[in-house]
């Protein structure tokens, strides 16, 4: 079973810090790893993708890969109470799918 | 452009009855999935089309479940006959090409199944 693992949370982060999510995932033939938001009654959208090792950054987030150890986590700096979502990773390989984890619920208190 | 389209986005129906949810893709999109998201399991992959063929539908519950794509601006899922473990929120995604991250959500049927 393949499948990408998430904490569920929820990590409660206050206003301006850093907000930290991590996510594990058990198909070495994964290629492409996407951050997906998604906040209460509407749709995914996606935020970040990261195709190989290291760092990727955009504005206030980074993406971090390491396919070694397959952990995929993403980086919020300075999180504002417009980030409170649930973040979902996704990976996907030459399947044409992408496999979710079950998200993880962000709250950043004011 | 409108965006991927869904109907209808609430759905409330009594055990046994047929459902009909509905999907508009953003036009020039080959690729169509429709994937169910629960609390319990998450965001699930039910089937997707290419070109308007099925590809894949290992993700599709039960014989109940049945999806088409008869042209390349909609497709369909249906359940019949549903029942209350089908209540969830059901998505259908679009993309273009084998590019994975071009792919974009409607914004979902909520569907209640007493």
């Amino acid at each position: 079973q393949k499948e990408v693992e998430q904490n569920s949370g929820p990590l409660s982060v206050p206003e301006g810090a850093i907000a930290s999510l991590n996510c594990t995932y058990s198909d070495r033939g994964s290629q492409s790893f996407f951050w997906y938001r998604q906040y209460s009654g509407k749709s995914p959208e996606l935020i970040m993708s990261i195709y190989s090792n290291g760092d990727k950054e955009d504005g206030r987030f980074t993406a971090q890969l390491n396919k070694a150890s397959q952990y995929v986590s993403l980086l919020i700096r300075d999180s504002q109470p417009s980030d409170s979502a649930t973040y979902l990773c996704a990976g996907g390989g030459a399947t044409n799918k992408l496999i979710f984890g079950t998200g993880t619920l962000l709250a950043v208190q004011p | 452009d409108a965006g991927v389209i869904q109907s209808p986005r609430h759905e409330v129906t009594e055990m046994g009855q047929e459902v009909t949810l509905r999907c508009k893709p953003i036009s020039g999109h080959d690729y169509l999935f429709w994937y169910r998201q629960t609390m319990m399991r998450g965001l699930e992959l039910l089937i997707y089309f290419n070109n308007n063929v099925p590809i894949d539908d290992s993700g599709m519950p039960e014989d109940r479940f049945s999806a088409k794509m008869p042209n390349a601006s909609f497709s369909t899922l249906k359940i019949q006959p549903s029942e209350p473990r089908d209540s969830a929120v059901y998505f259908c995604a679009s993309r273009m090409g084998r590019n994975q991250e071009t792919q974009y959500f409607g914004p979902g049927t909520r569907l209640l199944v007493l």
